[in-house]
C-alpha cells in the first residue's frame, strides 16, 4: 500500500521566492495533518485539517504560510515569500479518525 | 498546558544496555500516549502506545511504563541493539480527532 507522499522531497531556494509542498495522504484517510521539522522546536504542527475542512492553522507562523486541500487526495503547503528562518524538514502526516498517524518520509527546505 | 516535556536530548548507551527515554505532560486530558520512531531521512512512525487505565505495555523489547499521578511516561528499550539508533519522540493528545503534540525528541545512539 502506498503510504503518505510528499513532493519534493528536497528544495533549495533563494530567499523571496515562492515554495509549494505537496502532500497525497493515504486513501481513505479523513484527517490530514502539516508539521515543520527543526532541531530547535522537534516537530511543530502547523495546521490541520478534517474532511478537507482546515480545522486549527494556529500553528502556522504567519501570514507568508498557507495551506489547502481542495480534495480529500491532495493538499499543499505554501510559503511566499521565503525566508532563511524556513528552512526545515516538512512533514504531512493522515489518519483515519483516531487511528494510527502515519508520516511522508518529509520535504527538506532550505532557504538561501 | 498543551506541552510535553522530553528528556534526555540524546543518549549513548551500548549494546545490550537499557535506554531510558522520559516525558511529562500537563494537560490531565490527554488519554492516548504514543512513542515515534525516526531514522535520518524517514518520517516518523509509530512505535508504541499506551492509554492511561495501563500502567505499563510491552511490544517486543519496547515497554512503556505510565506514572498518571506524576503526568509522567518513559520508553524502556531491553537488549537495544545499533539498528535502534534513531530519534525517539514521545507524544500525548485526548481523545477524539485532535493532533498529537510531540516532545522535542531524543536522539539515541546505541554503539557495538
Amino acid at each position: 500500500d502506498a503510504g503518505v507522499i510528499q513532493s519534493p522531497r528536497h528544495e533549495v531556494t533563494e530567499m523571496g521566492q515562492e515554495v509549494t509542498l505537496r502532500c497525497k495522504p493515504i486513501s481513505g484517510h479523513n484527517s490530514l495533518f502539516w508539521y515543520r521539522q527543526t532541531m530547535m522546536r522537534g516537530l511543530e504542527l502547523l495546521i490541520y485539517f478534517n474532511n478537507n475542512v482546515p480545522i486549527d492553522d494556529s500553528g502556522m507562523p504567519e501570514d507568508r504560510f498557507s495551506a489547502k486541500m481542495p480534495n480529500a487526495s491532495f493538499s499543499t503547503l505554501k510559503i511566499q515569500p521565503s525566508e532563511p528562518r524556513d528552512s526545515a524538514v516538512y512533514f504531512c502526516a493522515s489518519r483515519l479518525n483516531t487511528g494510527e498517524l502515519f508520516f511522508g518520509e518529509g520535504s527538506r527546505l532550505t532557504v538561501l | 498546558q498543551q506541552q510535553v516535556k522530553q528528556s534526555p536530548q540524546s543518549l549513548i548507551v551500548q549494546k545490550g544496555g537499557i535506554p531510558i527515554i522520559n516525558c511529562a505532560y500537563e494537560n490531565t486530558a490527554f488519554d492516548y500516549f504514543p512513542w515515534y520512531q525516526q531514522f535520518p531521512g524517514k518520517g516518523p512512525a509509530l512505535l508504541i502506545a499506551i492509554r492511561p487505565d495501563v500502567s505499563e505495555k510491552k511490544e517486543g523489547r519496547f515497554t512503556i511504563s505510565f506514572n498518571k499521578s506524576a503526568k509522567q511516561f518513559s520508553l524502556h528499550i531491553m537488549d537495544s541493539q545499533p539498528g535502534d539508533s534513531a530519534t525517539y519522540f514521545c507524544a500525548a493528545c485526548f481523545s477524539g480527532n485532535t493532533p498529537l503534540v510531540f516532545g522535542k525528541g531524543t536522539r539515541l545512539s546505541v554503539i557495538a
